[in-house]
């Protein structure tokens, strides 16, 4: 079974970067997806983007533009870098595994990232 | 994008009755669709992928059927550890979206 552990600070103020890993541990990087979504506090869940091991990425059109996912092979890690972050992207933060695309299969246990001045 | 759309927002059933839910999309998604439960405090987790195969070591009592614009979650008899949220996400269209959640309660 493969458990994903995930780790970032979670008190950032508006306009920094937001930066979190997922380590992937029981697995390895093969032809799986490794994805991030968030659920703002009380809210629904919202997808931000995925990566394949071999580097390639797909973006939420409405994070596209300040995000970066990367994978990390040699450490069975991969990151999520959200810029200019504001209030609004207060959530829960997951990592996420899934052998199709799209489909989420294996999750983190979530970080609590606040943006607040 | 493709909004999903679950109804109702809340369904209060008892333990052993039957639930079901349903997800709309705005657009056919074909047979990509997923249900997962989600329960307070914790991940979200995946129960039916490509609209009604259960994911790993999901309990038979949980059902889904539909395709193209409708869908449906059933859980057969309610146990107690059932009580969550539930949400429907197409996987059909990028980016995947996710319906607005079904509050199951007692």
């Amino acid at each position: 079974q493969v458990q994903l552990q995930q780790w970032g600070a979670g008190l950032l103020k508006p306009s920094e970067t937001l930066s979190l890993t997922c380590g992937v541990y029981g697995g390895s990087f093969n032809d799986e997806y490794w994805s991030w979504i968030r659920q703002p506090p009380g809210k629904g869940l919202e997808w931000i983007g995925e990566v394949r091991h071999a580097g390639s990425s797909n973006y939420s059109p409405s994070l596209k533009s300040r995000v970066i996912i990367s994978v990390d092979t040699s450490k069975n890690q991969f990151s999520l870098r959200l810029t200019s972050v504001t209030a609004a992207d207060t959530a829960v933060y997951y990592c996420a595994r899934g052998l199709v695309r799209g489909v989420p299969e294996d999750w983190g246990q979530g970080t609590l990232v606040i943006v607040s001045s | 994008e493709r909004v999903m759309t679950q109804s109702p927002a809340t369904l209060s059933l008892s333990p052993g009755e039957r639930a079901t839910l349903s997800c709309r999309a705005s657009q056919s998604v074909s047979s990509d669709l997923g249900w997962y439960q989600q329960k307070p405090g914790q991940a979200p987790r995946l129960l039916i992928y490509g609209a009604s195969t259960r994911a790993t070591g999901i309990p038979a009592r949980f059902s889904g059927s539909g395709s193209g614009t409708e869908f449906t979650l059933t859980i057969s008899s309610l146990q107690s550890e059932d009580f969550a949220v539930y949400y429907c996400q197409q996987y059909n269209n990028w980016p995947p979206t996710f319906g607005q959640g079904t509050k199951v309660e007692i």
